[in-house]
């Protein structure tokens, strides 16, 4: 069973830029969710794919968006960069949006943005 | 909107010692995590709490679940060094969409210390 891959592991990026990260799930799960980890806090949901769609989304401007392609496989974008994008952006794969059950999320290793 | 706090925020304490984490979450939802979180990695999903009065323990950490007061703990027993590490409790919220989000807290540093 192969775990949740993410890549890259690092990026450095200049304010104004875009960037593409990219994340695949885990065997056998179809859903992938985004969060943005700042140095010294929480994860914060970004968005979630199901289906090749959107099903969710927090509190992100639209220069955030993402696709999920027909191996569940899913990327971030981010246009216009800021300063304060710079995070740790975490991928999740799941068995559907509902984590009912003994269905959870599982995290992937992370890519780590830097925006100078 | 969800809200999750933990306290302390931070936390220094000898090996040996015992000590709690505190979780509370201002909503309703059925299930909680607890994930560990080394320095610049990802996160280690440690428990995950489905019900009222649920209760995990795996070598010296113990999580247990109270919905009805909406908290949550993560005892540590005897603490060692290599318990060294950030401790995340996250709350399953279900969206207007049909998603379901975590929300975190904002973390405890544990530093154990000789």
């Amino acid at each position: 069973e192969t775990g949740v891959t993410q890549s890259p592991t690092h990026l450095i990026k200049t304010r104004g830029q875009q960037v593409t990260l990219r994340c695949s799930s885990q065997s056998g799960h179809n859903t992938v969710s985004w969060y943005q980890q700042a140095l010294g806090q929480g994860p914060q949901f970004i968005f979630q794919y199901y289906r090749e769609e959107e099903n969710g989304r927090g509190n992100f401007p639209p220069r955030f968006s993402g696709l999920q392609f027909p191996n569940y496989s899913s990327e971030l974008n981010v246009n216009a960069l800021e300063l304060d994008d710079s995070a740790l952006y975490l991928c999740a794969s799941s068995f559907g949006p509902y984590t009912g059950g003994d269905n959870e999320q599982f995290f992937g290793p992370g890519t780590r943005l830097t925006v100078l | 909107e969800l809200k999750v706090e933990q306290n302390p925020l931070f936390l220094s304490m000898q090996e040996g010692k015992n000590y709690t984490i505190y979780c509370n979450y201002s909503t309703t939802s059925d299930r909680l995590y607890w994930y560990r979180q080394d320095p610049g990695k990802s996160l280690e999903s440690l428990f995950v709490l489905l019900s009222n009065g649920a209760v995990k323990q795996e070598g010296r950490l113990m999580a247990s679940l109270d919905t009805k007061a909406r908290l949550s703990t993560l005892h540590i027993t005897a603490a060692v060094h290599d318990l060294s590490a950030t401790y995340f409790c996250a709350v399953d919220f279900q969206t207007q969409g049909g998603s379901e989000k975590l929300v975190f807290g904002k973390g405890t540093k544990l530093t154990v210390n000789p």
